[in-house]
């Protein structure tokens, strides 16, 4: 079966503290690729990253970190030194080999960041 | 500018009165896919397409109906909604299967009284 779990629901943290966004998943497919999208609420979907289950290279993109485990299936997210305009739900989400014509997102955590 | 956009962007309408909500992509993307998003549950895939005439069902097909005629259109048909389809809905594409990058539209709020 294809899962996502973000565990955390709802995560309120003060500006410029780190935060790290959980994401579990499950497949049975070696071949897989895992993403994550911002939700800010105006609404949209904003892509943030897309990672290929055969790079577990940790990517960094400004404030923005992702960790990549296949070793526990998890695809962590960092926001250092967060802002109030990272306010937001993020999703986590799975497509695999097994039908990459199915998308599985996660329930989504949603972050309060405070001033 | 490349983008998808859905249409209505509101809509409340009353149980039984069939609708449809539109989607268009200009970046002549094959795959486009609806979704629903619903509080505690995140978005789940309602049906997708992987070109015209190809269409398959996702997660939550019940009570959907879609059509892929033209590449750039997509629209989802809901022919007799109920309450319970009461939800924020997404249209997305990309150049190939969702492993690419997806765009979404920006979603139809959905209310069924």
């Amino acid at each position: 079966a294809q899962k996502v779990t973000q565990a955390q629901t709802e995560i309120s943290v003060v500006e410029k503290e780190d935060v790290t966004l959980d994401c579990v998943y499950e497949t049975r497919d070696t071949t897989y690729y895992l993403f994550w999208y911002k939700q800010p609420p105006s609404g949209e979907l904003v892509f943030l990253i897309r990672r290929n289950s055969f790079d577990e290279q940790n990517e960094i993109s400004g404030r923005y970190s992702w960790n990549f485990q296949k070793s526990t299936s998890s695809f962590n997210f960092t926001i250092t030194a967060s802002q109030v305009v990272d306010s937001a739900v993020y999703f986590c989400a799975l497509a695999s080999r097994y039908n990459f014509n199915k998308f599985y997102f996660g329930s989504g955590t949603k972050l309060n960041v405070k001033p | 500018e490349a983008q998808v956009t859905q249409n209505p962007r509101y809509l409340i309408t009353v149980t039984g009165k069939k609708l449809t909500v539109t989607c268009s992509q200009n970046m002549n993307h094959e795959y486009m896919s609806w979704y629903r998003q619903d509080p505690g549950l995140g978005l789940r895939q309602i049906y997708y397409s992987m070109n015209v005439e190809v269409t398959d069902k996702g997660d939550v097909p019940e009570g959907y109906k879609v059509s892929r005629k033209e590449k750039r259109n997509f629209p989802l048909i809901l022919e007799s909604p109920s309450p319970n389809q009461t939800s924020l809905y997404f249209c997305a594409s990309s150049s190939t299967a969702p492993q690419e990058t997806q765009y979404f539209g920006p979603g139809t709020r959905l209310l069924v009284l």
